[in-house]
């Protein structure tokens, strides 16, 4: 059964800081994908990632995978109070419906 | 495209009621997904449905729970009766194929008191 970790499931951090979310899944994949969701909102997608080695960037967002460590990371540069939201991380298994974490609740300080 | 509309966005019961969640999927989506998410046990899948036919119901809590999809624009999830820990945000969902970019409604929030 395919399983997804996300660490830390909490994060509080300053503006002008910089910090990574890691994604560890259990099975082979070559598919992720990074959703954001704001309090009381619905989910948004952020990244799809296809590839092993796949980057994608959008603002002070960047998303890596690496698929022989089973790994997505999400990396905030300079983080800002408006990137406060919950991320979440889901793997796709190829031919079953994809899994998600249970997602990084990150809190940045003015 | 509208999205994936979900109805009603609050909805407020007494235990023991009848709940009836509603979704409208985006026009040729194949899959469609039931979410349901709370504080403590995170975002859970209830079930899902490709073409309409349901595929994979192992995440339905128990048998007060139900959900039908008469047609390709619309999906009911159920609940029959409700009680207290039902209460969540439940969400609608629904993709081209079964592995790849979801689109989510606005969710339901539901509380039965």
């Amino acid at each position: 059964e395919l399983k997804v970790e996300q660490n830390p499931l909490f994060l509080s951090m300053q503006e002008g800081k910089n910090y990574t979310i890691y994604c560890n899944y259990s099975t082979t994949s070559d598919r992720l994908y990074w959703y954001r969701q704001d309090p009381g909102k619905s989910l948004e997608s952020l990244f799809v990632l296809l590839s092993n080695g796949a980057v994608k960037q959008e603002g002070r967002l960047m998303a890596s995978l690496d698929t022989k460590a089973r790994l997505s990371t999400l990396h905030i540069t300079a983080a800002v109070h408006d990137l406060s939201a919950t991320y979440f991380c889901a793997v796709d298994p190829r031919d079953d419906k994809i899994i998600f974490g249970k997602g990084t609740r990150l809190h940045i300080l003015p | 495209d509208a999205g994936v509309i979900q109805s009603p966005r609050h909805e407020v019961t007494e235990m023991g009621q009848e709940v009836t969640l509603r979704c409208k999927p985006i026009s040729g989506h194949d899959y469609l997904f039931w979410y349901r998410q709370t504080m403590m046990r995170g975002l859970e899948l209830l079930i899902y449905f490709n073409n309409n036919v349901p595929i994979d119901d192992s995440g339905m809590p128990e048998d007060r729970f139900s959900a039908k999809m008469p047609n390709a624009s619309f999906s009911t999830l159920k609940i029959q009766p409700s009680e207290p820990r039902d209460s969540a945000v439940y969400f609608c969902a629904s993709s081209l194929v079964v592995n790849y970019g979801y689109t989510f409604g606005s969710g339901t929030r539901l509380t039965v008191v």
